[in-house]
């Protein structure tokens, strides 16, 4: 149980176009997912939280409107890099915290996303 | 994050156990867990422990933690190449994570 996917695993795009990255949840309801960003032999960094219906609310120091996040089910949020460049090259990680049972702060994470903009 | 220390590098021989340390600052945090990423994948749920409780254990995982000093610890028994990985210690707060930098455990024969 709490498995959560990650679609594509890995993309490679020009600077100047958007990337989306899907993440869901497959046997669970997620009521929130999170995005994280990590760079090489780092940390995750929470980039935002995303919250399905409303809006995603964001760390501080990550750009919103380059950043779209979208939560449109209980199962499916969105990540849409616009306008990327190559700064925003990096393996980005969603996670989902379970919206029944269990211990409901415990997030289970996606595979990664490996982005490389050239 | 800064809230979460870990030492970086831990090198074992395959069977013996590993110890894995974590310090945290934030006293009111609910649960603490211990999360396994092996290269280019995403991030295993190991074990988690409650703020109340002071030990976990797990098969071959055993979780000590010492809440008066913000202490936590990861022991693997008879350590196997598979467990090779980085290891983050990971506290939640109002259900957040704020991680650990990640300690990466090599095991040698």
């Amino acid at each position: 149980g709490a498995v959560v996917s990650q679609h594509p695993s890995r993309v490679i795009c020009k600077s100047g176009t958007s990337v989306k990255i899907e993440c869901r949840s497959l046997d669970f309801q997620a009521t929130t997912m999170f995005w994280y960003r990590q760079f090489p032999k780092q940390s995750l960094m929470l980039m935002a939280t995303s919250n399905e219906g409303s809006k995603a609310t964001y760390e501080q120091g990550v750009e919103k409107d380059k950043f779209l996040i979208n939560h449109a089910s209980l199962t499916l949020s969105t990540l849409t890099v616009t306008s990327a460049h190559p700064e925003d090259s990096s393996f980005y990680i969603c996670s989902a915290r379970s919206s029944w049972g269990g211990i409901q702060e415990t997030q289970y994470f996606g595979p990664g996303t490996r982005l490389l903009v050239l | 994050g800064e809230d979460v220390e870990q030492s970086l590098f831990l090198s074992v021989r395959e069977g013996d156990s590993s110890v894995i340390n974590c310090t945290y600052t934030d006293s009111s945090s609910t649960y603490l867990y211990w999360y396994k990423q092996e290269p280019g994948a995403g991030l295993q749920l190991l074990t988690y422990i409650f703020s109340n409780m002071d030990m976990k254990q797990d098969q071959r995982l055993t979780v000590l933690l010492n809440k008066k000093d913000k202490h936590l610890s990861l022991r693997i028994a008879d350590t196997q190449t598979g467990d090779s990985a980085i290891y983050f210690c990971a506290e939640s707060n109002d259900y957040k994570l704020s991680f650990g930098a990640g300690t990466t455990v090599t095991v040698r024969a």
